[in-house]
Protein backbone atom coordinates (compact mmCIF):
# COMPACT_ATOMS: atom_id res chain seq x y z
CA UNK A 1 0.00 0.00 0.00
CA UNK A 2 0.92 3.84 -0.11
CA UNK A 3 3.39 4.81 1.95
CA UNK A 4 4.28 8.94 2.85
CA UNK A 5 7.42 10.03 4.54
CA UNK A 6 7.12 13.81 5.39
CA UNK A 7 10.34 16.08 6.77
CA UNK A 8 11.26 17.95 8.78
CA UNK A 9 8.93 17.06 11.47
CA UNK A 10 9.89 20.41 12.92
CA UNK A 11 10.34 23.38 11.32
CA UNK A 12 10.97 27.13 12.80
CA UNK A 13 11.52 30.76 10.74
CA UNK A 14 11.13 34.06 11.10
CA UNK A 15 7.78 36.04 10.83
CA UNK A 16 8.42 37.15 6.67
CA UNK A 17 10.61 34.53 5.77
CA UNK A 18 9.82 31.07 3.76
CA UNK A 19 8.87 27.58 4.78
CA UNK A 20 8.85 24.74 2.63
CA UNK A 21 7.64 21.15 3.73
CA UNK A 22 8.54 18.08 1.67
CA UNK A 23 6.51 14.64 1.00
CA UNK A 24 7.62 11.62 -1.00
CA UNK A 25 5.30 8.94 -1.49
CA UNK A 26 6.11 5.02 -2.66
CA UNK A 27 2.82 4.21 -4.60
CA UNK A 28 3.07 5.35 -8.40
CA UNK A 29 -0.69 5.11 -8.91
CA UNK A 30 -1.13 7.99 -6.50
CA UNK A 31 -2.78 11.06 -8.64
CA UNK A 32 -4.18 13.65 -5.53
CA UNK A 33 -2.06 15.33 -3.18
CA UNK A 34 -3.84 17.35 -0.71
CA UNK A 35 -2.21 19.56 2.11
CA UNK A 36 -3.91 20.25 5.74
CA UNK A 37 -3.23 22.38 8.19
CA UNK A 38 -4.16 21.81 12.01
CA UNK A 39 -4.19 24.30 14.65
CA UNK A 40 -4.66 22.89 18.43
CA UNK A 41 -7.55 21.49 19.10
CA UNK A 42 -9.04 21.50 15.81
CA UNK A 43 -9.21 19.05 12.56
CA UNK A 44 -7.12 19.07 9.68
CA UNK A 45 -8.24 22.14 7.44
CA UNK A 46 -7.28 21.48 3.37
CA UNK A 47 -5.17 24.40 2.40
CA UNK A 48 -4.38 23.22 -0.89
CA UNK A 49 -4.34 20.09 -2.97
CA UNK A 50 -2.94 19.14 -6.59
CA UNK A 51 -3.54 16.41 -8.56
CA UNK A 52 -0.83 14.49 -11.08
CA UNK A 53 -2.04 16.17 -14.53
CA UNK A 54 -0.13 19.35 -12.71
CA UNK A 55 3.54 19.96 -11.61
CA UNK A 56 2.49 23.13 -9.68
CA UNK A 57 -0.39 25.23 -7.93
CA UNK A 58 -0.28 28.73 -6.53
CA UNK A 59 -2.87 30.60 -3.62
CA UNK A 60 -1.77 33.33 -2.29
CA UNK A 61 1.31 32.52 -0.42
CA UNK A 62 0.95 29.15 -0.53
CA UNK A 63 2.35 27.00 -3.01
CA UNK A 64 2.54 23.46 -4.23
CA UNK A 65 4.91 21.81 -6.38
CA UNK A 66 5.03 17.81 -7.63
CA UNK A 67 7.50 15.64 -9.47
CA UNK A 68 5.59 12.54 -10.65
CA UNK A 69 9.03 10.88 -11.58
CA UNK A 70 10.73 11.40 -8.35
CA UNK A 71 7.43 10.59 -6.40
CA UNK A 72 8.09 13.52 -4.36
CA UNK A 73 5.93 17.24 -3.49
CA UNK A 74 6.37 19.79 -1.70
CA UNK A 75 4.37 22.60 0.36
CA UNK A 76 5.68 26.29 0.21
CA UNK A 77 4.37 29.08 2.42
CA UNK A 78 6.19 32.52 1.65
CA UNK A 79 5.91 35.46 3.92
CA UNK A 80 5.09 33.92 6.99
CA UNK A 81 2.84 35.07 9.20
CA UNK A 82 2.61 34.26 12.84
CA UNK A 83 -0.94 32.77 12.39
CA UNK A 84 0.94 29.89 9.89
CA UNK A 85 1.76 28.22 13.10
CA UNK A 86 0.33 24.99 13.23
CA UNK A 87 0.60 21.34 12.39
CA UNK A 88 0.92 20.44 8.30
CA UNK A 89 0.18 16.89 7.12
CA UNK A 90 0.85 16.07 3.74
CA UNK A 91 -1.40 13.23 1.96
CA UNK A 92 -1.96 11.53 -0.89
CA UNK A 93 -4.18 8.77 -2.57
CA UNK A 94 -4.95 6.76 -5.47
CA UNK A 95 -7.93 7.06 -7.40
CA UNK A 96 -10.90 9.81 -6.28
CA UNK A 97 -13.69 8.92 -3.88
CA UNK A 98 -13.10 5.37 -2.06
CA UNK A 99 -9.59 5.44 -1.88
CA UNK A 100 -8.85 6.42 1.12
CA UNK A 101 -6.57 9.42 1.96
CA UNK A 102 -3.08 8.03 3.32
CA UNK A 103 -0.69 10.81 6.05
CA UNK A 104 2.33 11.81 6.52
CA UNK A 105 3.75 12.20 10.02
CA UNK A 106 3.13 16.25 10.16
CA UNK A 107 5.34 19.11 10.25
CA UNK A 108 5.35 21.28 13.45
CA UNK A 109 5.68 24.89 11.87
CA UNK A 110 6.39 27.86 14.40
CA UNK A 111 6.56 31.26 12.88
CA UNK A 112 8.66 33.27 15.10
CA UNK A 113 7.60 37.40 15.12
CA UNK B 1 -23.39 25.74 4.07
CA UNK B 2 -22.77 23.62 7.28
CA UNK B 3 -19.72 22.65 7.76
CA UNK B 4 -19.15 18.64 9.14
CA UNK B 5 -19.75 18.71 12.99
CA UNK B 6 -18.96 16.11 14.89
CA UNK B 7 -20.22 15.06 18.97
CA UNK B 8 -19.06 14.71 21.52
CA UNK B 9 -16.18 16.94 21.66
CA UNK B 10 -13.98 14.76 24.60
CA UNK B 11 -15.50 11.48 25.76
CA UNK B 12 -13.79 9.46 28.34
CA UNK B 13 -14.04 5.94 29.02
CA UNK B 14 -12.98 2.75 30.87
CA UNK B 15 -11.13 0.09 29.48
CA UNK B 16 -13.70 -3.02 27.90
CA UNK B 17 -16.55 -0.29 27.55
CA UNK B 18 -18.32 0.03 24.01
CA UNK B 19 -18.63 4.29 22.76
CA UNK B 20 -20.47 6.06 19.86
CA UNK B 21 -19.09 9.05 17.92
CA UNK B 22 -21.47 11.06 15.98
CA UNK B 23 -20.71 12.79 12.58
CA UNK B 24 -23.02 15.22 10.11
CA UNK B 25 -21.27 15.78 7.43
CA UNK B 26 -21.56 19.14 5.29
CA UNK B 27 -24.41 19.88 3.62
CA UNK B 28 -24.99 18.33 -0.03
CA UNK B 29 -21.62 15.97 0.53
CA UNK B 30 -22.90 11.67 0.92
CA UNK B 31 -19.71 9.85 1.71
CA UNK B 32 -18.23 9.70 4.90
CA UNK B 33 -14.76 8.65 5.88
CA UNK B 34 -13.47 7.97 9.58
CA UNK B 35 -10.16 8.39 10.69
CA UNK B 36 -7.92 7.87 13.82
CA UNK B 37 -5.40 10.35 14.73
CA UNK B 38 -2.93 9.27 17.22
CA UNK B 39 -1.27 11.94 19.37
CA UNK B 40 1.74 13.09 17.28
CA UNK B 41 0.57 11.29 13.87
CA UNK B 42 -1.32 12.04 10.83
CA UNK B 43 -4.91 10.34 10.95
CA UNK B 44 -5.00 6.58 10.03
CA UNK B 45 -8.01 5.33 7.69
CA UNK B 46 -10.74 3.78 9.30
CA UNK B 47 -13.82 3.05 7.07
CA UNK B 48 -15.71 4.85 4.68
CA UNK B 49 -19.54 5.10 4.35
CA UNK B 50 -21.52 5.64 0.97
CA UNK B 51 -25.04 5.64 0.61
CA UNK B 52 -25.64 3.64 3.68
CA UNK B 53 -23.06 1.06 2.98
CA UNK B 54 -19.22 0.34 4.31
CA UNK B 55 -17.53 1.41 1.21
CA UNK B 56 -13.51 0.40 1.89
CA UNK B 57 -11.79 0.08 5.04
CA UNK B 58 -8.04 0.20 6.78
CA UNK B 59 -6.49 -2.21 8.88
CA UNK B 60 -8.32 -1.94 12.09
CA UNK B 61 -10.39 -4.61 14.08
CA UNK B 62 -14.01 -5.97 13.54
CA UNK B 63 -14.69 -4.08 17.01
CA UNK B 64 -14.63 -0.90 14.69
CA UNK B 65 -18.24 -0.93 13.38
CA UNK B 66 -19.98 2.59 11.23
CA UNK B 67 -23.36 3.36 9.99
CA UNK B 68 -24.74 5.52 7.70
CA UNK B 69 -28.13 7.10 7.63
CA UNK B 70 -30.97 8.14 5.23
CA UNK B 71 -29.47 12.35 6.00
CA UNK B 72 -25.86 10.86 5.38
CA UNK B 73 -24.66 10.93 8.83
CA UNK B 74 -22.75 8.82 10.27
CA UNK B 75 -21.98 7.09 13.20
CA UNK B 76 -18.49 5.03 14.57
CA UNK B 77 -19.00 2.13 17.31
CA UNK B 78 -15.72 0.54 19.08
CA UNK B 79 -16.38 -1.64 21.56
CA UNK B 80 -14.35 -3.85 24.27
CA UNK B 81 -11.97 -0.48 24.27
CA UNK B 82 -8.56 -0.31 24.92
CA UNK B 83 -6.25 1.78 26.55
CA UNK B 84 -4.56 2.32 22.49
CA UNK B 85 -7.67 3.60 21.35
CA UNK B 86 -7.16 6.48 22.89
CA UNK B 87 -7.06 9.00 20.11
CA UNK B 88 -8.66 11.83 17.66
CA UNK B 89 -11.42 10.19 15.90
CA UNK B 90 -12.31 12.51 12.72
CA UNK B 91 -14.99 12.17 10.15
CA UNK B 92 -14.51 13.69 6.93
CA UNK B 93 -17.31 14.24 4.30
CA UNK B 94 -16.96 14.57 0.78
CA UNK B 95 -19.53 15.36 -1.87
CA UNK B 96 -19.59 12.25 -3.09
CA UNK B 97 -17.50 8.87 -4.12
CA UNK B 98 -16.39 9.93 -7.04
CA UNK B 99 -14.79 13.22 -4.99
CA UNK B 100 -11.01 13.95 -4.06
CA UNK B 101 -11.74 16.72 -1.42
CA UNK B 102 -12.31 15.42 2.01
CA UNK B 103 -13.29 18.08 4.69
CA UNK B 104 -12.89 17.33 7.71
CA UNK B 105 -15.17 18.09 11.43
CA UNK B 106 -13.05 18.80 14.38
CA UNK B 107 -12.83 15.57 15.89
CA UNK B 108 -13.64 13.87 19.14
CA UNK B 109 -11.08 13.47 21.94
CA UNK B 110 -11.73 9.85 23.21
CA UNK B 111 -9.70 8.89 26.32
CA UNK B 112 -9.51 5.25 27.63
CA UNK B 113 -8.16 4.69 31.23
Amino acid sequence: GENVEQHPSTLSVQEGDSAVIKCTYSDSASNYFPWYKQELGKGPQLIIDIRSNVGEKKDQRIAVTLNKTAKHFSLHITETQPEDSAVYFCAASARSGNTPLVFGKGTRLSVIA
Amino acid sequence: ETGVTQSPTHLIKTRGQQVTLRCSSQSGHNTVSWYQQALGQGPQFIFQYYREEENGRGNFPPRFSGLQFPNYSSELNVNALELDDSALYLCASSLDTGSYEQYFGPGTRLTVT
